[in-house]
């Protein structure tokens, strides 16, 4: 399967602290997507980091990119309720073809 | 922008019943995803388009499911007869200017076929 992986699963944090989720993907990429989605709403793009880079940043999240271990991870700094919600990584292969999805990761920020 | 568009935001159905759902995509975009929810299998890409041809539609289920593209700002996701496992959640996306960019994504179907 070509499908993204994200570790952990789920994770529960205390509001103010950072959370971090990890991605990894099996075939080469163009570029790497970070997705949220909010309890019964759409999917919402965070953030595209491509082959060529190695950091992106976009306000409170950091996300990096380690083409050689087939990995990315994404880092929310000063963790709000807000930001409870499932987080997906994606990849493409090119820039022609489809995005795949892995299955999230479940963040619950408490209070 | 008024982002991508989709309906009925909620359908109930019984089963056998044919199912329409309808997807308009932000204005200029070329691409067009048709996605599946469920707590069991995630996220499922069922069929997507570019320029209005379908390019992939390996995801779909069966032949009870068709999908067309009549033109750039409009798609539907048909299921006939549809069955109780076809209860999930419908995603329409959109993007530009190549496949592999970043989708925005409508704010889906739910579905449920008693």
């Amino acid at each position: 399967s070509q499908q993204g992986e994200e570790d952990p699963q789920a994770l529960s944090i205390q509001e103010g602290e950072n959370a971090t989720m990890n991605c990894s993907y099996k075939t080469s990429i163009n570029n790497l997507q970070w997705y949220r989605q909010n309890s019964g709403r759409g999917l919402v793009h965070l953030i595209l980091i491509r082959s060529n880079e190695r950091e992106k940043h976009s306000g409170r999240l950091r996300v990096t990119l380690d083409t050689s271990k087939k990995s990315s991870s994404l880092l929310i700094t000063a963790s709000r309720a807000a930001d409870t919600a499932s987080y997906f990584c994606a990849h493409a292969r090119n820039r022609d073809d489809k995005i795949i999805f892995g299955k999230g990761t479940r963040l619950h920020i408490l209070p | 922008d008024a982002g991508v568009i989709q309906s009925p935001r909620h359908e109930v159905t019984e089963m056998g019943q044919e199912v329409t759902l309808r997807c308009k995509p932000i204005s200029g975009h070329n691409s067009l995803f048709w996605y599946r929810q469920t707590m069991m299998r995630g996220l499922e890409l069922l069929i997507y388009f570019n320029n209005n041809v379908p390019i992939d539609d390996s995801g779909m289920p069966e032949d009870r499911f068709s999908a067309k593209m009549p033109n750039a700002s409009f798609s539907t996701l048909k299921i006939q007869p549809s069955e109780p496992r076809d209860s999930a959640v419908y995603f329409c996306a959109s993007s530009f200017p190549r496949v592999g960019e970043t989708q925005y994504f409508g704010p889906g179907t739910r579905l449920l076929v008693l």
